[in-house]
Parts: C-alpha cells; sequence; structure tokens
C-alpha cells in the first residue's frame, strides 16, 4: 500500500545534541510537510516543500532545518534540541492539483524526548 | 488574525450522535477539513467542505457555512472506537494547512 513511513517512531537525544527524523514516502506527491505537535495542542506547521521550493514559516526557529534530497525522502533537522522541542513531529504529503487544498496523508509519527 | 476554535472536550454515550463545531477566522479560505486522531497516533482523514451544505460519508457528516465562519462534524451511532480527537482545519492559502487544537470525543458505554 502507499504511505507515509517515519522513522524512528520514537526517538530520544539529549539537550544540545542534533537529532535527524525522516520521512518517506510511496505516494509520489509533490508537496511534504513537517509539523509539530506538542501534547493537546494543534499541529504546527514548521515548512513545507513544493517539489524541491523550500517554505519556511516565519515563526519556525532557526534550530529547525530540513531537506528534501528527492521525492520520495524528506528529513528534519534539529540542531540543538532543548527541552522545549519535546513533541510529536508529523510528516504529511499532498497532491498538487493546481488548487493548493487536497488532502494530507500523515506518517505515523515521531514522538522526540529530549533528556 | 488566523484563528480556529472548538471545543475541548465532549463527552457522548455508544449509540448517540454528538456535534462537534468549528468557527474560523483566516486571511483566506481554500476549504475546510476534519481529521480523527487517536492517542499517540497521526491525524486520518474524514472529511473536506468547500461549498456550503453537508457532505454525508457513512456515520459521518459535515457541515460549512461560509459567511458564518463555521463547520460541524456530526457523528451518528457512536461506537467506543470512536474515542478520539477531532481535529478542524482550514485552507487558508495555497498549501497552509491551519489546525485547531481538537475536540477530544469521550465515548461512555
Amino acid at each position: 500500500d502507499a504511505m507515509v513511513i517515519q522513522n524512528p517512531r520514537y526517538q530520544v537525544t539529549q539537550f544540545g545534541k542534533p537529532v535527524t527524523l525522516s520521512c518517506s514516502q510511496t505516494l509520489n506527491h509533490n508537496v511534504m510537510y513537517w509539523y509539530q505537535q506538542k501534547s493537546s495542542q494543534a499541529p504546527k506547521l514548521l515548512f513545507h516543500y513544493y517539489d524541491k521550493d523550500f517554505n519556511n514559516e516565519a515563526d519556525t526557529p532557526d534550530n529547525f532545518q530540513s531537506r528534501r534530497p528527492n521525492t520520495s525522502f524528506c528529513f528534519l533537522d534539529i540542531l540543538s534540541p532543548w527541552l522545549g522541542d519535546a513533541a510529536m513531529y508529523l510528516c504529511a504529503t499532498s497532491r498538487e492539483t493546481g488548487t493548493g487544498a487536497e488532502k494530507l496523508f500523515f506518517g505515523s509519527g515521531t514522538q522526540l524526548s529530549v533528556l | 488574525g488566523q484563528n480556529i476554535d472548538q471545543p475541548t472536550e465532549m463527552t457522548a454515550t455508544e449509540g448517540a450522535i454528538v456535534q462537534i463545531n468549528c468557527t474560523y477566522q483566516t486571511s483566506g479560505f481554500n476549504g475546510l477539513f476534519w481529521y480523527q486522531q487517536h492517542a499517540g497516533e497521526a491525524p486520518t482523514f474524514l472529511s473536506y467542505n468547500v461549498l456550503d451544505g453537508l457532505e454525508e460519508k457513512g456515520r459521518f457528516s459535515s457541515f460549512l457555512s461560509r459567511s458564518k465562519g463555521y463547520s460541524y462534524l456530526l457523528l451518528k451511532e457512536l461506537q467506543m472506537k470512536d474515542s478520539a480527537s477531532y481535529l478542524c482545519a482550514v485552507i487558508g492559502g495555497t498549501y497552509k494547512y491551519i489546525f485547531g487544537t481538537g475536540t477530544r470525543l469521550k465515548v461512555l458505554a
């Protein structure tokens, strides 16, 4: 089945130690997104790619960066994690139709803990 | 500013009907989605409205009034597995999905 896959499911890192979260998709969707979701809060968009075009949200901290080497893969790099970065990180994709309004397909998420 | 409001929590009984409301204020509007999210899992798509009116899909229906900035999700014949958070999301601009904080629904036996 076509899907969005995130690895790992749970990630533990240390304060200040860089960490990379990965996402892959078999849907061949143009658009890929990274969301941060803290407990009982709304998912917050960090950035999205339209093909290789990178779009950063204005309030996304510089501590968060992303790479999309090809259509299938996208990475979230947290350069110097702090306790406040502990959250669920959701990768999502959507199929571009010209309307910018297609449903999102989510991966199962990576729960990040910072010690 | 951009704002989406939903009730924080609702409780209903198995077999009953529940309506979850969502009001929004966004600078643009390209459609409204409802997603279901079980604890610790990713959101899954339930419905999409871009025109006014009711969209029905099995036990779930979603309604939109663009002039009022209002939507609701109606769940019929509630089952225990419907206990989850329900997220309202508005597309305010191209690829700009704005999520509400979600409504946590508890279904009691």
